[in-house]
């Protein structure tokens, strides 16, 4: 069955960059695109950003342009995300998606905690 | 952006009867729209697409209906399992933006 499983929780210090992974199956990775989404504690659900598999095309809510890149290793059918210059508001469970024919998603990661503290 | 705006924020059922949940978006996004359930500790799970098609498996008693501005998520005969948080989520344009969700409870 398709499946994406992410890389575990991570504890950082403000100012450092966290990066975690996405890893696919089930499916041909490059035949669809990831987005990332992230959920502060006890919050909504915020689009970070989407990366086409097949060219590595990203596109990048404007809030995180400069601190967030996102890459894929079609080799493994990996997705990465990376955070930089990490804020205490930068706390959340981070999910990556497969991205559907036109832009639902589906299926999610089990998640991954980035806590940010000193 | 377009903001999708969803209501009420707390909507309290009894099992058995009908939840009906809007959602509602500051431009039309045609039928660019999906639905999503939450439980506590898991991740999004997807339920409606393209507005009213349904995801595989989901059980008929889920519905949604609606085009351009304004969408229903309907649940007939609640059950126990269909207690969580619901979105809304639009894809007709970057960046893609999610409302901020309807809490179903149990009356």
């Amino acid at each position: 069955q398709v499946q994406l499983v992410q890389s575990g929780a991570e504890v950082k210090k403000p100012g450092a960059s966290v990066k975690v992974s996405c890893k696919a199956s089930g499916y041909t990775f490059t035949s669809h695109g990831i987005s990332w989404v992230r959920q502060a504690p006890g919050q909504g659900l915020e689009w970070m950003g989407w990366i086409s598999a097949y060219k590595g095309h990203t596109n990048y809510a404007q809030k995180l342009q400069g601190r967030v890149t996102m890459t894929t290793d079609t080799s493994t059918s990996t997705a990465y995300m990376e955070l930089r210059n990490l804020r205490s508001d930068d706390t959340a469970v981070y999910y990556c998606a497969r991205d559907g024919a036109s832009g639902w998603f589906e299926p999610w990661g089990q998640g991954t905690l980035v806590t940010v503290s000193s | 952006e377009i903001v999708m705006t969803q209501s009420p924020a707390t909507l309290s059922v009894s099992p058995g009867e009908r939840a009906t949940l809007s959602c509602r978006a500051s431009q039309s996004v045609s039928n660019n729209l999906a639905w999503y359930q939450q439980k506590p500790g898991q991740a999004p799970r997807l339920l409606v697409y393209g507005a009213f098609t349904r995801a595989t498996g989901l059980p008929a008693r889920f519905s949604g209906s609606g085009s351009g501005t304004e969408f229903i998520l309907t649940i007939t005969s609640l059950q126990s399992e269909d207690f969580a948080v619901y979105y809304c989520q639009q894809y007709a344009d970057w960046p893609i933006t999610f409302g901020q969700g309807t809490r179903l409870e149990i009356k």
